[in-house]
C-alpha cells in the first residue's frame, strides 16, 4: 500500500525558514518523480516544485523559485521542500504527492498534508 | 506562466451528464489529468493521459480531447459525486510540467 507522510509544518514569522519532509512507503521510490502542491484555505490546488526520481531534474512554480528548493534522498525514501523568505501568502497546506511516471506528469498518490502557517 | 483555464461551477441533477472543460494552448500537445477532491479529503485522480481511468474508478467518469479543450463528463451523476474537480497538465516548453486549473465546484442538484 503506498502511503505519503507529511510532517514539518508549523507557524513561522514572516522572512522566516521550515523544511518540509514527506516519508513514502509501498512503491519504489527512485523509480517516480514527486511533486509538492499546496492549497490555500478555502482555495484551488498550486502546485509548488517537482523533481525527477533520479533527483537530477527540478522544477518551481514562478511563486516559490528562488525561495524554496526540492530536495530527495531515495536511500531514504524521503522528499524534502526547503522554505526560506517565507511569506504571508505562503501559508496553505502542502501536501507531497507521488508521479505517474520517472518525469513528472500527473499525480496517483497523494498525501494528507502539513499546515504551514506564516504569521506575526 | 501558463494557466488552464475551467468554469467555476457546474450544476446538473441526479442522473443526469456533467461536463466540465479545461482549456489551454498546449493541450493539443500535452496529457491532461483529473482530479476529484471532496472537502477534507485529499484528491482523487480520477482520469489520466486524456482518457485513461484509473482502476477503482467508477465507469461514469471519462475524459476526451479536442484541440485546445479536454473534457472530464461525469454520466449518471450520482449524489457522491458533488466535489471539487481539478484538470492539470503541463506547457509546451517544459518550464512548467505540472500546472493545475483553478477547478470546477460540482453541484448535484
Amino acid at each position: 500500500e503506498v502511503q505519503l507522510v507529511e510532517s514539518g509544518g508549523v507557524l513561522v514569522q514572516p522572512g522566516g525558514s521550515l523544511r518540509l519532509s514527506c516519508e513514502a512507503s509501498g512503491f519504489t521510490f527512485s523509480s517516480y518523480a514527486m511533486s509538492w502542491v499546496r492549497q490555500a484555505p478555502g482555495r484551488g490546488l498550486e502546485w509548488v516544485s517537482a523533481i525527477s526520481g533520479g533527483g537530477g531534474s527540478t522544477y518551481y512554480a514562478d511563486s516559490v523559485k528562488g525561495r524554496f528548493t526540492i530536495s530527495r534522498d531515495n536511500s531514504k525514501n524521503t522528499l524534502y521542500l526547503q522554505m526560506n523568505s517565507l511569506r504571508a501568502e505562503d501559508t496553505a497546506v502542502y501536501s507531497c504527492a507521488k508521479d505517474l511516471q520517472l518525469a513528472p506528469s500527473g499525480c496517483d498518490y497523494w498525501g494528507q498534508g502539513t499546515l504551514v502557517t506564516v504569521s506575526s | 506562466s501558463y494557466e488552464l483555464t475551467q468554469p467555476p461551477s457546474v450544476s446538473v441533477s441526479p442522473g443526469q451528464t456533467a461536463r466540465i472543460t479545461c482549456s489551454a494552448d498546449a493541450l493539443p500537445k500535452q496529457y491532461a489529468y483529473w482530479y476529484q477532491q471532496k472537502p477534507g479529503q485529499a484528491p482523487v485522480l480520477v482520469i489520466y493521459k486524456d482518457t485513461e481511468r484509473p482502476s477503482g474508478i467508477p465507469e461514469r467518469f471519462s475524459g476526451s480531447s479536442s484541440g485546445t479543450t479536454v473534457t472530464l463528463t461525469i454520466s449518471g451523476v450520482q449524489a457522491e459525486d458533488e466535489a471539487d474537480y481539478y484538470c492539470q497538465s503541463a506547457d509546451s516548453s517544459g518550464t512548467y510540467p505540472v500546472v493545475f486549473g483553478g477547478g470546477t465546484k460540482l453541484t448535484v442538484l
